[in-house]
């Protein structure tokens, strides 16, 4: 059945199609963010980070974009796979802390 | 190479009983973080190991809260009469040497429920 974590927004794709995810940070000290994938009975996955000196940042199928103007971070995954279902998570940090902030999360589902 | 793994994966407790957690991170990391997570929520920092000492705790909730890294490696986490409340997935994730700009590499956590 459906769980507490379904009020997390939530982003539905069609199989192949580019998916973006989306995250606002409040700190404007943090300098350091980090996107996890969450899978269900699992431990955040590291997928990509940036640093604040940075504004775009490529692996793998995954771009994450900063925009330290408004603090937003965004996380693009090109050619959605069924496998990227998850939650994904953002998280900040600062170059003085040594504690993620993480953000409330997003919900992908992949339609076959 | 192997990753952070914790013990146990699930553990079902009572009211006002004594857990330990575990946790045994990447080889060679030196710091050991733990955070918890509550269903439908990211992860919360509780505390924060640079070697064996506890750099930061400022987010353990309360005194019946507390972890041990006696010799730099594994720690546990510990609760002392455990409330319904505590109940919520223990994640640990370690790092090489610690700092705000590395990544931290997390474990598969602990569910606990307190009955």
């Amino acid at each position: 059945g459906e769980s507490v974590g379904l009020h997390l927004p939530t982003l539905s794709v069609q199989e192949g199609d580019n998916s973006i995810i989306n995250c606002a940070y409040s700190n404007s000290a943090s300098d350091y963010f980090i996107w996890y994938k969450q899978e269900s009975g699992k431990g955040p996955q590291f997928i990509i980070d940036i640093r604040s000196n940075m504004d775009k940042r490529q692996g793998q199928r995954v771009t994450v974009l900063l925009n330290k103007t408004v603090k937003h971070l965004s996380l693009q995954i090109a050619a959605t796979q069924p496998g990227d279902s998850a939650v994904y998570f953002c998280a900040e940090n600062s170059q003085y802390g040594n504690k993620l902030v993480f953000g409330a999360g997003t919900i992908l589902r992949v339609k076959s | 190479g192997a990753g952070v793994s914790q013990t146990p994966s699930n553990k079902v407790t009572e009211k006002g009983k004594y857990v330990e957690l575990r946790c045994d991170p990447i080889s060679g990391h030196t710091a050991l973080y733990w955070y918890r997570q509550s269903l439908g929520q990211g992860p919360e920092f509780l505390i924060y190991f640079q070697g064996t000492g506890a750099a930061d705790d400022s987010g353990l909730p309360n005194d019946r809260f507390f972890a041990v890294r006696p010799e730099g490696s594994v720690s546990t986490l510990k609760i002392q009469r455990t409330e319904r409340g505590d109940s919520a997935v223990y994640l640990c994730a370690s790092s090489l040497v610690g700092g705000g700009q590395e990544t931290q590499y997390f474990g598969p956590g602990t569910r606990l429920l307190v009955l």
